[in-house]
């Protein structure tokens, strides 16, 4: 069964818009978040994490949130660019970093110019 | 540094053969990662090393595969026979996992696309 939930296979958003991906867990062990970017034919890198300690981390035009009691957390992109267009995947772990990361199936992201 | 490494970039063969898949991590790093993505299951985790020990393996889907770490900068995912349910694209991740309260990130390489035809 998948702790890591991204029910959203795909989202389009115009450019300047903001971009709203999200991702639902169900292990209340998980104390660490993070989002990862995938361009075609590269690795996933990281973007952004966010710590069960906290309820928003933001970078730039990056902000993660977090709803501990929802077990649910989102990424927002604003303004979004054409640059931003990637499968994105929400991944956790626990025990901060003693056990793997678990990664949710990913979302496809188009900016649409 | 160059990154983690992983060869072949791309794999064809057919069904039956043996397919190998290579990774050399990044210097340093302690832990690493054999992932594989498909679209149904996203990416999942086959199995995980730390300083070249097998930790977790209960990812690997039967036992044509296997993977080994002879060292720390080297490690090889086997696959015999291989068939084309196993095309998916792998990744290898290596990172420094120092215990609790101490994450450093995972770094992927490019992968491996794998069909079996």
């Amino acid at each position: 069964d998948q702790q890591v939930k991204q029910n959203s296979p795909s989202l389009s958003v115009q450019e300047g818009r903001i971009s709203i991906l999200n991702c639902d867990y169900t292990n209340s062990m998980f104390d660490y978040f993070l989002w990862y970017k995938k361009y075609p034919a590269e690795g996933p890198t990281f973007l952004i994490s966010i710590s069960s300690i906290k309820d928003k981390n933001e970078d730039g035009r990056f902000t993660v949130f977090l709803n501990k009691s929802a077990k649910h957390l989102s990424l927002h992109i604003v303004p979004s660019q054409p640059g931003d267009s990637a499968v994105y995947f929400c991944a956790a772990l626990y025990n901060s970093g003693n056990t793997p990361l678990v990664f949710g199936k990913g979302t496809r992201l188009s900016v649409i110019a | 540094d160059a990154g983690v490494i992983q060869s072949p970039r791309h794999e064809v063969t057919e069904m039956g053969q043996e397919v190998t898949l290579r990774c050399k991590p990044i210097s340093g790093h302690n832990s690493l990662f054999w992932y594989r993505q498909t679209m149904m299951r996203g990416l999942e985790l086959l199995i995980y090393f730390n300083n070249n020990v097998p930790i977790d393996d209960s990812g690997m889907p039967e036992d044509r595969f296997s993977a080994k770490m002879p060292n720390a900068s080297f490690s090889t995912l086997k696959i015999q026979p291989s068939e084309p349910r196993d095309s998916a694209v792998y990744f290898c991740a290596s990172s420094f996992i120092a215990g609790s309260l101490s994450f450093y990130g995972y770094t992927f390489g490019s992968g491996t696309r794998l069909t079996v035809v």
